[in-house]
């Protein structure tokens, strides 16, 4: 069964602190690796998809990474408005497009 | 280009009632994915349409369902609601290839009472 486990669970930091939020899974066969965003009453926005070890993509203030266990997001800067739940999911492979999500890191940014 | 849509934003039902949700898609985007949000189970697969077609199905009991249309627009329906059934709901779409990305709605918020 594809697991996937976010830590911290939630996590405060001074603007202008950075920080990384850690995404462990477990898949039988990784098809992709997926970073979401969502504010409170929203539905998630997309960040990033990551396909393979070693990959890494850059927006703004934030870079996702990927190895072989697991994906971080790492915040650089961050600003107030960064306040938000991160949320990662996998897609496996013969799973169609069914993405199993993790709990979230719940962020806030302090000014 | 127009993101994906959901109708009704909220909606509010009773024990043993029926609820139809609607889901259009992005333009062009043929796969469309429902989603159910609790506080307790966080985001969990309902059921995936493609080209009409259920192609996946989550672990849900029979009593949510779901189809897709030729206009890739699809609903998902629940019947004999019950108070665990209070969630947000998501729809996401996407193009329909394998290994690509899945845009969500704003979400329908259901309330049973």
């Amino acid at each position: 069964e594809d697991q996937v486990t976010q830590s911290p669970e939630a996590l405060r930091l001074q603007e202008g602190e950075s920080s990384s939020l850690n995404c462990s899974y477990t898949v039988s066969g990784l098809r992709g690796l997926f970073w979401y965003r969502q504010d409170p009453g929203k539905g998630p926005e997309f960040l990033f998809t990551l396909y393979s070890a070693g990959e890494e993509k850059e927006k703004e203030r934030l870079k996702a990474t990927l190895t072989k266990k697991e994906s971080f997001l790492h915040i650089t800067a961050p600003k107030p408005e960064d306040s938000a739940t991160y949320l990662c999911a996998v897609q496996a492979r013969g799973s169609a497009r069914q993405l199993t999500f993790g709990s979230g890191t719940q962020l806030t940014v302090l000014p | 280009k127009a993101g994906v849509t959901q109708t009704p934003r909220y909606l509010i039902k009773t024990r043993g009632q029926q609820v139809t949700l609607s889901c259009s898609p992005i333009s062009g985007h043929r796969s469309v994915s429902w989603y159910q949000q609790t506080p307790g189970q966080g985001l969990q697969f309902l059921f995936e349409y493609f080209s009409e077609t259920q192609r996946n199905k989550g672990n849900f009991p029979g009593r949510f369902s779901g189809r897709q249309f030729s206009n890739s627009r699809s609903e998902m329906n629940v019947s004999t609601l019950e108070l665990g059934d209070s969630a947000l709901y998501l729809c996401a779409s996407s193009l329909g290839a394998s290994q690509e990305t899945q845009y969500f709605g704003p979400g329908t918020r259901l309330l049973v009472l």
